[in-house]
């Protein structure tokens, strides 16, 4: 069964402490997504990746950083730069080329302890 | 670069009557338009999408329609039923882009 899976689905973070989002995807797309949703908004993109070993800053990557070692992972770490990290967060894949959609994971809930 | 508007911000119709959400986009280059659903707790989920070439596509109780020359395009929901309540987004995208532009989306209410 292809899809994206996002863990942990609930994360706490203590001040001035990084912490690591995993995103799996195993429908082989070449691209990926991180965005960052807030309570009753939209999604915001924080970095994107076309391909392996290669990404791209989104709109609100500040505080954030990303690495793509594999073609199937696309972890977000969520530093103690970012003063306001409490969000709904969700990863994304695609096709690169082409008029193709994105496919959603269910997201990780970071709040602040 | 390209912008979404997407509105209502909210909507809340009787079960049984239909629901319309309207986008409009600005860079006349995008070709692709999917719409996404969001349950609480969950990801988008894509519900249907039209490419430019048509101006309408239609899966049982959902349609698309798109206006290439006005820049909008809309998603019709008939005869609504209580799982239709969620958070619906539109987006837009050209085939050069790598990224998908996303509208601020609609939470849809359902009133038993």
């Amino acid at each position: 069964d292809g899809g994206i899976t996002q863990s942990p689905k609930y994360l706490f973070r203590k001040e001035g402490q990084n912490v690591t989002l995993s995103c799996e995807q195993n429908l082989n797309h070449d691209a990926m997504y991180w965005y960052r949703q807030d309570p009753g908004q939209g999604l915001r993109l924080i970095y994107y990746s076309q391909i392996v070993n290669d990404f791209q800053k989104g709109d609100i990557a500040e505080g954030y950083s990303v690495s793509r070692e594999k073609k199937e992972s696309f972890p977000l770490t969520v530093t103690s730069a970012q003063k306001n990290p409490t969000a709904f967060y969700l990863c994304a894949s695609s096709v690169e080329s082409g008029n193709q959609p994105q496919h959603f994971g269910d997201g990780t809930r970071l709040s602040i302890l | 670069g390209e912008n979404v508007e997407q509105h209502p911000s909210t909507l809340s119709v009787q079960e049984g009557d239909s629901a319309v959400i309207k986008c409009t986009y600005s860079d006349s280059a995008s070709n692709y338009f999917p719409w996404y659903k969001q349950e609480l707790g969950k990801g988008p989920q894509l519900i249907i999408d039209i490419r430019s070439n048509v101006g309408e596509k239609k899966d049982q109780r959902i349609a698309v329609t798109l206006n290439k020359t006005a820049k909008h395009f809309s998603l019709h929901i008939t005869e609504t039923q209580p799982e239709d309540s969620a958070v619906y987004f539109c987006a837009a995208r050209h085939s050069s882009a790598s990224k998908i532009i996303f509208g601020s989306g609609t939470r849809l209410s359902i009133r038993p």
